[in-house]
């Protein structure tokens, strides 16, 4: 069975520190991975995902099969930044596309 | 375009009660899904619905049923509630391959007495 592990419930930095939230996956295929994220007060929703290699808001996340791991960065964090972020995976399944979550990692930035 | 809709926003329930969530894409999308997020426990699947007239299980199906009305459509019924069942109930829709963006609706918060 697929799992996505984010072991951070909380973190905080400083803005304009740099900012990693990391995310681990258990998959025995190839992976589909996100990440979402959840503003407050707002519905969650696609911030990037690994096929598109894309860079979103300043973040970036790199797909590391050896260490099973997609986590996510940005070199200097704003307030704005600030809100739940989930790490994703997707798995084939009756032609439909199912999302494992992660539990999520609040990401607070101090000003 | 509205996206993903869902109603209502909010609901409190009695123990024992029963209603429907409804939630509806105009996105032309084939698939749908139903999640809950509770604090610490992130976001689990309840139900999907891969096509019109498909419905299949999540992670944590017990205590609801789904109905796909149509292609827009996809309500989550709660039969009998339960305070284990109080949540933010989300629905989401998206396309047909792997790596496609799901689609949000706003959540709909239950509070079952």
């Amino acid at each position: 069975a697929q799992r996505v592990t984010q072991p951070e419930k909380l973190l905080s930095v400083f803005k304009g520190a740099p900012v990693e939230l990391k995310c681990n996956y258990s998959y025995s295929g190839s992976p589909e991975l996100f990440w979402y994220v959840q503003y407050s007060r707002q519905r969650l929703q696609l911030l990037l995902r690994h096929i598109s290699r894309e860079s979103i808001k300043g973040f970036t996340a790199d797909l590391n099969k050896g260490e099973t791991s997609f986590h996510l960065k940005k070199p200097f964090a704003q307030e704005e930044d600030s809100a739940m972020y989930y790490c994703a995976l997707s798995r084939p399944g009756a032609g439909s596309y199912q999302l494992t979550f992660g539990k999520g990692t609040k990401l607070s930035v101090i000003p | 375009n509205a996206g993903v809709t869902q109603t209502p926003k909010f609901q409190v329930l009695k123990t024992g009660q029963s209603m429907t969530l409804q939630c509806a894409q105009d996105m032309n999308h084939n698939s749908m899904y139903w999640y809950r997020q509770d604090p610490g426990m992130g976001l689990r699947l309840i139900y999907y619905s891969a096509s019109e007239g498909t419905t299949d299980k999540g992670e944590v199906p017990n205590g609801y049923n789904v109905s796909r009305l149509n292609k827009r459509e996809f309500s989550l019924r709660l039969e009998s509630a339960a305070p284990s069942q109080t949540s933010v109930y989300f629905c989401a829709s998206s396309g047909l391959v792997s790596w496609e963006t799901q689609y949000f609706g706003p959540g709909t918060r239950l509070l079952v007495l």
